[in-house]
């Protein structure tokens, strides 16, 4: 089975500055992919980055970028130059192929961005 | 090219009754997925159905089921509901196989007094 942890409920930040939000995940497939999804409070939920766990290299997407921990089995998500529209709930997830198209939540981090 | 809908946005239920929430995925999008987001469970999977047949299934009583049509349209149907149904629920659609992306609808709020 596998598992998502979310350590931080809530973190506030700076407008312009950085923020790190924390994930682990516990699997024990070989093959994987982790995302973190965005939920502003319009409810809908958006894709933000997604790392494949073959892949050594850290994804980026604009000013999200990951820091993927393997051996660790963490997940972190920085996000860079904050503005207020990133304030939001966001989720780590995982999908293994062997749970087929299932994502596996981790509890969600607040992000406050204050002006 | 317009997004996942769900109809609809909100209902309010009673305990007993049973709700139909319906899911129109991204036009050419195969898969469907449930999923049942709460306060205190958080966003935990229901199931997901591919060319109109459950592909997989999460840990739900019978209570909630789904199906899905020839042009990949969903719905979720919960009888007998219960006070701890209430809850947002999101469907997910991608074009079908394992790790697409996967596009989320706006949610269907449900609220059982």
């Amino acid at each position: 089975a596998q598992t998502v942890t979310q350590s931080q409920p809530e973190m506030s930040v700076q407008e312009a500055e950085t923020v790190t939000l924390s994930c682990t995940y516990d699997t024990s497939e070989s093959d994987y992919y982790l995302f973190w999804y965005k939920q502003p409070p319009s409810r809908q939920m958006i894709l933000v980055i997604r790392q494949e766990a073959y892949k050594q290299q850290n994804a980026t997407e604009n000013r999200f970028s990951v820091n993927f921990q393997k051996a660790a089995k963490s997940f972190s998500l920085k996000i860079s130059d904050s503005q207020l529209g990133d304030a939001a709930m966001y989720f780590c997830a995982s999908l293994t192929e062997a749970a087929g198209n299932k994502l596996t939540f981790g509890g969600g981090t607040r992000v406050l961005v204050k002006p | 090219k317009a997004g996942v809908t769900q109809t609809p946005r909100y209902l309010i239920k009673t305990r007993g009754q049973q709700v139909t929430l319906s899911c129109s995925p991204i036009s050419g999008h195969r898969s469907v997925s449930w999923y049942q987001q709460t306060p205190g469970q958080g966003l935990q999977f229901l199931f997901e159905y591919f060319s109109e047949t459950q592909r997989n299934k999460g840990n739900f009583p019978g209570r909630f089921s789904g199906r899905q049509f020839s042009n990949s349209r969903s719905e979720m149907n919960v009888s007998t509901l219960e006070l701890g149904d209430s809850a947002l629920y999101l469907c997910a659609s991608h074009w079908g196989a394992t790790y697409n992306e996967q596009f989320f609808g706006p949610g269907t709020r449900l609220t059982v007094l």
